[in-house]
């Protein structure tokens, strides 16, 4: 089945460091890629988005480009901060539509620590 | 305007015992997501509903679990004869349908399940 690989943390950088967290995929169909943060005490939430082959989602200075070619979906980021501290997913979908259901497959999470 | 709404936010119970958990979906959204985040395994996906079709219950992790949606709205997880192994924290995602393509999920802030 589908499913998506994403690096092992936690990674600790310093602040303005660069940032890389690896995620790969392997799916059946042409899925949606994303990545989703959750903070400290709270929710999930939706960091960026591709629904594409080469389509670059970025958000907050984040940025990841769909590579179909490598089946991978990066997430980059060129000076992070202290409040990027998080917990990191990558995940995957089906692109919805008929019988597809959109749930999404998520990575193990990769926890971010950014020292001041 | 309102999010996705669980409740309780935190649940203690004895193994053996039966629980519900509760999710109030982004008013308009007619797809409704289920999801466990636990320690070994992570963020999966548990089950799905949209609008009035059947449910699709592919990852309910045995017949223990079940849920149903009422009047396309309000869900109710609910875990029978509770295992220490159910802890975990229930996560409930709403999108608009996902039956027109890629909708981004938003996530409820979870009920923190803890099975004595």
């Amino acid at each position: 089945g589908d499913s998506v690989t994403q690096m092992e943390g936690p990674v600790t950088l310093s602040e303005e460091a660069f940032l890389t967290i690896n995620c790969t995929y392997t799916a059946t169909g042409y899925p949606s890629l994303f990545w989703y943060v959750q903070y400290p005490g709270e929710g999930l939430q939706l960091l960026l988005k591709a629904t594409k082959a080469d389509d670059k989602g970025s958000n907050k200075g984040f940025e990841a480009t769909y590579r179909k070619e490598t089946t991978s979906f990066h997430l980059e980021k060129g000076s992070v901060q202290v409040s990027d501290s998080a917990v990191y997913f990558c995940a995957l979908s089906d692109r919805g539509g008929s019988g597809n259901t959109g749930k999404l497959i998520f990575g193990q999470g990769t926890t971010l620590q950014v020292k001041p | 305007g309102a999010g996705v709404s669980q409740s309780p936010s935190n649940k203690v119970t004895e193994k053996g015992k039966d629980v519900e958990l509760r999710c109030d979906p982004i008013s308009g959204h007619t797809a409704l997501y289920w999801y466990r985040q636990s320690l070994g395994q992570g963020l999966e996906f548990l089950i799905y509903f949209q609008g009035n079709s059947a449910p699709d219950k592919s990852g309910l992790p045995s017949d223990r679990f079940s849920a149903e949606r009422t009047g396309g709205s309000v869900s109710t997880l609910t875990i029978q004869r509770t295992q220490q192994e159910d802890s975990a924290v229930y996560l409930c995602a709403s999108s608009l349908a996902s039956g027109t393509g890629y909708q981004p999920q938003h996530f409820g802030d979870g009920t923190r399940l803890s099975i004595l």
